[in-house]
C-alpha cells in the first residue's frame, strides 16, 4: 500500500479566502490526479499531472506536481461556495491501479 | 444514460440478507472497479476487472461477491453483512491501456447494515 498524506484534514474558510491542500507521499508516482466529491455524488476528475515540476491552472484552480513526484498541491484563488467539497489526491505507480490520498473536505461559507 | 450508474442508489440490510449492488457504465471503457468509502478512512479498492477478468482482490472478505458478466456491467453480491460494512460503494471505470489510468465513478450506493 503506498500512503498519500493529504493536508489539512479539514479546512473551513469565508467565500474569497484562497487556500492550499497538500498531497504528501514517500513513493514516487508516474501520475498523480486530483478528483473533487460532491455530498451523494462520486469522485469527479479534475485534473493529471505527469511531469515533476509540472503545473497546471484551472480557472481559479492551480496544481502542482512536485520535483519528485511524491508529493503535489492544489491552490484555490478566490475560493466560492460551489468549491465546497471532499478533494483527493490519487497516485498512479505505474499503467495500473490508483491510490488515493487520505482527502481534505473543504466548506466555503457565503 | 450517459457516464457511470450505479442501483440502488440507497440500500438498508438486515445482516441475514441477500442484496446486489449494479454498476453501468457508457464510456466504453474496459476496466471496471468496486470502492469502498468509509468515513475517516480513505478510498479502499476492493475488486478490479479487465476485460471481464478479475485482476485484482484486495483481501476482501468473502461476504462480498463480484459479478462482471461484461465491460459494461459489474454487480456486488452481499450476503450475511456486518455493521462495520456500512458505506458508500462506488464503483467506477477506465480505459485498460490509457496512459494515467483516469477514472471516471458513480454515483455511489449508499449501503446501510442493520
Amino acid at each position: 500500500t503506498q500512503l498519500l498524506e493529504q493536508s489539512p484534514q479539514f479546512l473551513s474558510i469565508q467565500e474569497g479566502e484562497n487556500l492550499t491542500v497538500y498531497c504528501n507521499s514517500s513513493s514516487v508516482f508516474s501520475s498523480l490526479q486530483w478528483y473533487r466529491q460532491e455530498p451523494g455524488e462520486g469522485p469527479v476528475l479534475l485534473v493529471t499531472v505527469v511531469t515533476g515540476g509540472e503545473v497546471k491552472k484551472l480557472k481559479r484552480l492551480t496544481f502542482q506536481f512536485g520535483d519528485a513526484r511524491k508529493d503535489s498541491s492544489l491552490h484555490i484563488t478566490a475560493a466560492q461556495p460551489g468549491d465546497t467539497g471532499l478533494y483527493l489526491c490519487a497516485g498512479a505507480p505505474g499503467a495500473n491501479n490508483l491510490f488515493f490520498g487520505t482527502g481534505t473536505r473543504l466548506t466555503v461559507i457565503p | 444514460e450517459t457516464g457511470v450508474t450505479q442501483t440502488p442508489r440507497h440500500l438498508v440490510m438486515g445482516m441475514t440478507n441477500k442484496k446486489s449492488l449494479k454498476c453501468e457504465q457508457h464510456l466504453g471503457h474496459n476496466a471496471m472497479y468496486w470502492y469502498k468509502q468509509s468515513a475517516k478512512k480513505p478510498l479502499e479498492l476492493m475488486f478490479v476487472y479487465n476485460f471481464k477478468e478479475q485482476t485484482e482482490n484486495n483481501s476482501v472478505p468473502s461476504r462480498f461477491s463480484p459479478e462482471c458478466p461484461n465491460s459494461s456491467h459489474l454487480f456486488l453480491h452481499l450476503h450475511t453483512l456486518q455493521p462495520e460494512d456500512s458505506a458508500l460503494y462506488l464503483c467506477a471505470s477506465s480505459l485498460t491501456g490509457a496512459p494515467y489510468n483516469e477514472q471516471f465513478f458513480g454515483p455511489g450506493t449508499r449501503l446501510t447494515v442493520l
